[in-house]
């Protein structure tokens, strides 16, 4: 029972574009989303969080959108660069625990120079 | 200001003997989570601890797996009687209070033999 889903394994931008991940979720009581971002061999990093009560976060390059009727998520990475290049990762919390995070299956960002 | 320590970085058992994985949360944080990520997937939600409680243990293994964060020292996650299906990638986070925005550790990688 995947209850956030990244159906995009994979995404390949041009430097100085616009990257965008998707992620989608099924559980209503989830309430608070994090994107996190991971190099190979090292742990995930926090990048960004929006609360449901938001439509929008925006911190520097980087901006969350949520969608609450769709269940939907997107991160927006504006210039793309190629240090952005990495696994991003979903993630929801909510309910009773907010310690407890469910994360998405993660989309491999590739930014070319 | 070190971040989230885990040790050992790699550990390789042989199956059926155990695995001890450890976990120094950032100074000030009190609350502690085990993730464990298999190849090719994201990382799926094991326990949440604070100092001698286990909070939530719904992702823990019915058997063979056990967590404890003691008043003084690292979190410790055991794994008894490893097999070769618990080789994966197993990260520690911690935060303050029981906040959403967990800062992870490296990771250990565990490789059954």
């Amino acid at each position: 029972d995947q209850q956030v889903k990244q159906n995009s394994p994979s995404l390949s931008v041009q430097e100085g574009r616009i990257s965008i991940l998707n992620c989608d979720y099924t559980n209503s009581m989830f309430d608070y989303f994090l994107w996190y971002k991971k190099y190979p061999a090292e742990g995930p990093t926090f990048l960004i969080s929006i609360s449901s009560i938001k439509d929008k976060n925006e911190d520097g390059r980087f901006t969350v959108f949520l969608n609450k009727s769709a269940k939907h998520l997107s991160l927006h990475i504006v210039p793309s660069q190629p240090g952005d290049s990495a696994v991003y990762f979903c993630a929801a919390a909510g309910g009773t625990s907010y310690g407890k995070l469910t994360f998405g299956q993660g989309t491999i960002l590739t930014v070319h120079p | 200001n070190a971040g989230v320590m885990q040790n050992p970085r790699h550990l390789v058992r042989r199956r059926g003997q155990e695995a001890r994985l450890r976990c120094s949360p950032m100074k000030g944080h009190s609350h502690v989570y085990w993730y464990r990520q298999l190849p090719e997937e994201g990382l799926k939600f094991m326990v949440y601890l604070q100092k001698e409680n286990i909070i939530d243990e719904s992702g823990m293994p019915k058997e063979r797996f056990s967590a404890e964060f003691p008043k003084e020292g690292p979190s410790i996650l055991r794994i008894q009687q490893v097999v070769r299906g618990d080789s994966a990638a197993y990260f520690c986070a911690s935060s303050p209070q029981g906040a959403a925005e967990a800062f992870f550790g490296q990771g250990t990688r565990l490789t059954v033999v």
